[in-house]
């Protein structure tokens, strides 16, 4: 199984503010057709999931583009600039390269 | 707008069965794959079972398959998970979520198995 590491636990910002969280997987994401399937999705409290990131890169629709995504093979990244009050809540990055589906264990953010 | 509406949770006791079901409406439902993703209480995402347009293929991690069982009906737009012989660590609140980035989530139904 593709094990997917993030890093920090958590971390707290100021409003305003610029943070990066990395996500690293234990095997190459790129699939055989020569996507890699790296999402990144934000929950917020007490709501689901919801998609921020696909394929690495790719801002899904209506999110800001203060959140960009990078990286490639096993090592990837979410950056999140002008940190604003609504960022805040728990950050996962998945993989969907290939089964078993797997998911980071969150980062929280928080602000200070 | 894309909607998934998630019911049929609730308590049930361990090894017992429960089904899950997933309204969807606002897109063509028979053109994706779909799947649940599970969240045990103050947990992190857990990958539970997609299955394919026509529900002919089906896919599980190990730690439900040959337990669980995802399905769908087309016409009425709805994904299915049929859970037996439910465990404790099974507790978690399920979603309904469309592959194949997991774009849109539904609210959510908890299942409880506690005697």
């Amino acid at each position: 199984d593709v094990v997917m590491t993030q890093t920090p636990v958590s971390l707290s910002v100021s409003l305003g503010g610029q943070v990066s969280i990395s996500c690293r997987s234990s095997q190459s994401l790129v699939h055989n057709n020569g996507n890699t399937y790296l999402s990144w999705y934000l929950q917020k409290p007490g709501q689901s999931p919801q998609l921020l990131i696909y394929k690495v890169s790719n801002r899904f629709s209506g999110i800001s583009d203060r959140f960009s995504g990078s990286g490639s093979g096993t090592d990837f990244t979410l950056k999140i600039s002008r940190v604003e009050p609504d960022d805040l809540g728990v950050y996962y990055c998945g993989q969907g390269t290939q089964y078993p589906l797997t998911f980071g264990s969150g980062t929280k953010l928080e602000i200070k | 707008e894309v909607q998934l509406v998630e019911s049929g949770g609730g308590l049930v006791q361990p090894g017992r069965s429960l089904k899950l079901s997933c309204a969807a409406s606002g897109f063509t439902f028979s053109n994706y794959y779909m799947a649940w993703v599970r969240q045990a209480p103050k947990k992190g995402l857990e990958w539970v079972a997609t299955i394919s347009t026509s529900g002919s293929r089906t896919y599980y991690p190990d730690s439900v398959k040959g337990r669980f069982t995802i399905s769908r009906d087309n016409a009425k737009s709805s994904l299915y998970l049929q859970m037996n012989s439910l465990k404790s660590e099974d507790t978690a609140t399920y979603y309904c979520a469309r592959h194949t980035y997991f774009d849109y989530w539904g609210q959510g139904v908890m299942v409880t198995v506690s005697s």
